[in-house]
């Protein structure tokens, strides 16, 4: 099964507001990580946060991570119509070998 | 760096043919992956590869598909014979720790 599951499947804001996403994941990480996907692309690595590690930022983005409720959430402040794109959430185990495991993702869409 | 190249970006073929899809990842990194990409499954895991040796091929969907990666700057997939719900887009991604980089994919749609 999926190891991490974003929530919600779609969201629909205007520009200027802020998204927000969330991820849960079933067992121990190491660490979690986001990436976007624009339409007909590739996936693009957004931010990593490590299983020691509360909060992490860069630039409009917030990642906060708590491990006692196994969740994660990615905050984009000050949205963009270029922000409109696919967000997942990624996993990994210890002695994963850089194996990660997606969640279905959240379709972001930032309206001008 | 040019990133990960994929090719060909799109093929179309018919019910029963052989489909070759290749990869090349960035350079000096030691781990490639394989994922597929649809409206109902989302991505997919099929097989990953450190230093050119296959580590997980458990997602690989049925004997129908095999990957090889014969150095470290070059891998392939290939679907023989190749089914109308093998329609789907196939990326490559590379890494040399956690953070994948991606390619741009290769679009396959099978009549």
């Amino acid at each position: 099964s999926q190891q991490g599951e974003e929530d919600p499947q779609a969201l629909s804001i205007q520009e200027g507001e802020n998204a927000t996403m969330n991820c849960s994941y079933k067992t121990s990480i190491n660490n979690l990580q986001w990436y976007r996907q624009n339409s007909g692309r590739g996936l693009v690595h957004l931010i990593l946060i490590r299983s020691n590690e509360r909060e992490k930022h860069s630039g409009r983005l917030r990642v906060t991570l708590d491990t006692s409720k196994k969740s994660s959430s990615l905050l984009i402040t000050a949205s963009r119509a270029a922000d409109t794109a696919s967000y997942f959430c990624a996993t990994d185990f210890r002695g994963s070998n850089y194996k990660l495991t997606f969640g279905k993702g959240t379709l972001l869409t930032v309206n001008p | 760096d040019a990133g990960v190249i994929q090719s060909p970006r799109h093929e179309v073929t018919e019910m029963g043919q052989e489909v070759t899809l290749r990869c090349k990842p960035i350079s000096g990194h030691n781990s490639l992956f394989w994922y597929r990409q649809t409206m109902m499954r989302g991505l997919e895991l099929l097989i990953y590869f450190n230093n050119n040796v296959p580590i997980d091929d458990s997602g690989m969907p049925e004997d129908r598909f095999s990957a090889k990666m014969p150095n470290a700057s070059f891998s392939t997939l290939k679907i023989q014979p190749s089914e109308p719900r093998d329609s789907a887009v196939y990326f490559c991604a590379s890494t040399d720790d956690f953070h994948q980089v991606f390619g741009p994919g290769t679009r396959l749609t099978v009549l």
